[in-house]
């Protein structure tokens, strides 16, 4: 069975650029979360998504936006970035019974903005 | 203060040593706890999940909760060089999106 799998694995912008992230959840999982992790700290949330409403947000500026589709894929996109967004984004999918409501992760997009 | 506290290391143990990873944190209302695994360059992966307090053990890893000191541990017995790794623990509110709150890992190297 296919984990989380996320596209793609890295990718390198130049500043003021948009870039979209994509993420595919686990197989009967509805929710799917992104989140950004800059090198020595953990996770820092961004968004939550079930059903394709937005059930979560963290505190990121408005550049950062997502969706969900009907087949529960989701995307990440970011406006404008900048040097500081260089980071390892990581999508999470989970479900809302027993130990499938924690967050299982994919491998990550490793994004660098020169 | 941050909400969740995990000292960065890192931590250096021998082969075959015991080896303690712990997280602090402030919101007494986490009830959830996990601990997750991350590889360099990798996803984390999602090693133990805990509900309140007590005690729960998975192979060489047990898992420990005590709420009253707002503390949890995860303990790895017979450490392997295939452990070294980043622990990030997680925690989380009851209900609601489930949403859980990281300290920022643990850096353990586990030497032959």
């Amino acid at each position: 069975d296919a984990g989380v799998t996320q596209s793609p694995t890295h990718l390198i912008k130049t500043r003021g650029q948009h870039v979209t992230l994509r993420c595919s959840p686990i197989s009967g999982h509805k929710s799917v979360s992104w989140y950004q992790q800059v090198l020595g700290q953990g996770p820092q949330f961004i968004f939550q998504y079930y059903e394709k409403e937005e059930r979560g947000r963290g505190n990121f500026p408005d550049r950062f936006s997502a969706r969900q589709f009907p087949n529960y894929s989701s995307e990440l996109n970011v406006n404008a970035l900048l040097l500081g967004d260089s980071a390892l984004y990581l999508c999470a999918s989970s479900s809302d019974r027993g130990r499938d409501t924690e967050a299982f992760f994919g491998q990550g997009t490793r994004l660098t903005v020169v | 203060q941050k909400e969740v506290e995990q000292d960065p290391g890192p931590l250096s143990v021998p082969e075959g040593a015991i080896v303690s990873l712990n997280c602090t944190y402030s919101n007494s209302a986490f009830q959830y706890f996990m601990w997750y695994r991350q590889y360099s360059r990798k996803g984390p992966e999602l090693l133990m999940y805990t509900y309140s307090s007590g005690n729960k053990e998975d192979g060489r890893f047990t898992a420990q909760v005590d709420k009253s000191s707002k503390y949890i541990s995860l303990f790895i017995r017979d450490s392997q060089p295939s452990d070294s790794a980043t622990y990030l623990c997680a925690m989380r509110e009851p209900g609601g999106s489930y949403i859980p709150t990281f300290g920022r890992g643990t850096s353990l190297i586990v030497h032959p």
